[in-house]
């Protein structure tokens, strides 16, 4: 699976959209980009994933660059809710598996 | 629907006790996993199974056994609890969905067990 680098962390204001990056440039042609978060102490959640275009979904939309060497997570209106680590991970689809890697992901804090 | 659960959800070992981590799923997953986190880090995985009655190693396997007997259950056991398994665990479970143009796995995990060994 494509190693991602996502910067360390980030602050966004209640109310705003909050804008995540994450670089992915050895990606190959089959490997779908995927996102999680993690609430402190409790398990990751799915957010969206995506392969070329771009998603929504009532958590949250993906923007994908047309060579999808890079994308962009968008919470559209952050709360304090949404205070939590966001990981970006890349890998083919496994009908058989599915071994997630999480790297150091984004350290988000949502502030009133 | 449960979900994924997790049992129990804290638990204090001494050295060389050995225990059983307890995961169960409802929503008839083939997929199943266990992860540990340590503070500060990201997840690693432990062990998966694809189903039952097949179970393999992830990265970190050594002092951890599983085993698969039915579809919803997916016991960890620790066979002689040390300190650097103090930890945080979590199971996971995901289903797999290869149709139209955006085939998906998710995983869905449980709220996780914070377990210490002193």
């Amino acid at each position: 699976d494509a190693k991602t680098t996502q910067p360390p962390s980030m602050d966004c204001a209640e109310g705003r959209a909050a804008n995540l990056p994450c670089n992915h440039s050895t990606i190959s042609g089959n490997e779908y980009v995927y996102w999680y978060r993690q609430i402190h102490s409790q398990g990751p959640q799915y957010i969206i994933h995506g392969l070329k275009n771009n998603e929504t979904n009532e958590m949250a939309s993906l923007i994908i660059t047309e060579d999808r060497k890079s994308s962009t997570l968008i919470l559209p209106h952050a709360t304090l809710r949404d205070t939590a680590v966001y990981y970006c991970i890349v890998r083919v689809f496994k009908a058989a598996g599915n071994k997630l890697t999480f790297g150091g992901g984004t350290r988000v804090l949502v502030k009133p | 629907n449960a979900g994924v659960t997790q049992t129990p959800k804290f638990q204090v070992l001494k050295t060389g006790q050995s225990m059983t981590l307890q995961c169960a799923q409802d929503m008839n997953h083939e997929y199943m996993s266990w992860y540990r986190q340590d503070p500060g880090m990201g997840l690693r995985l432990i062990h998966y199974s694809v189903g039952a009655g097949i179970t393999d190693q992830g990265e970190v396997p050594n002092g951890y056994n599983v085993s698969r007997s039915t579809t919803e259950d997916f016991p960890l056991r620790l066979l002689s609890a040390a300190p650097s398994q103090t930890s945080v665990y979590f199971c996971a479970s995901s289903y797999s969905k290869a149709s139209g143009s955006l085939a998906k796995n998710i995983q869905y995990f449980g709220a996780g067990t914070r377990l210490s060994v002193l």
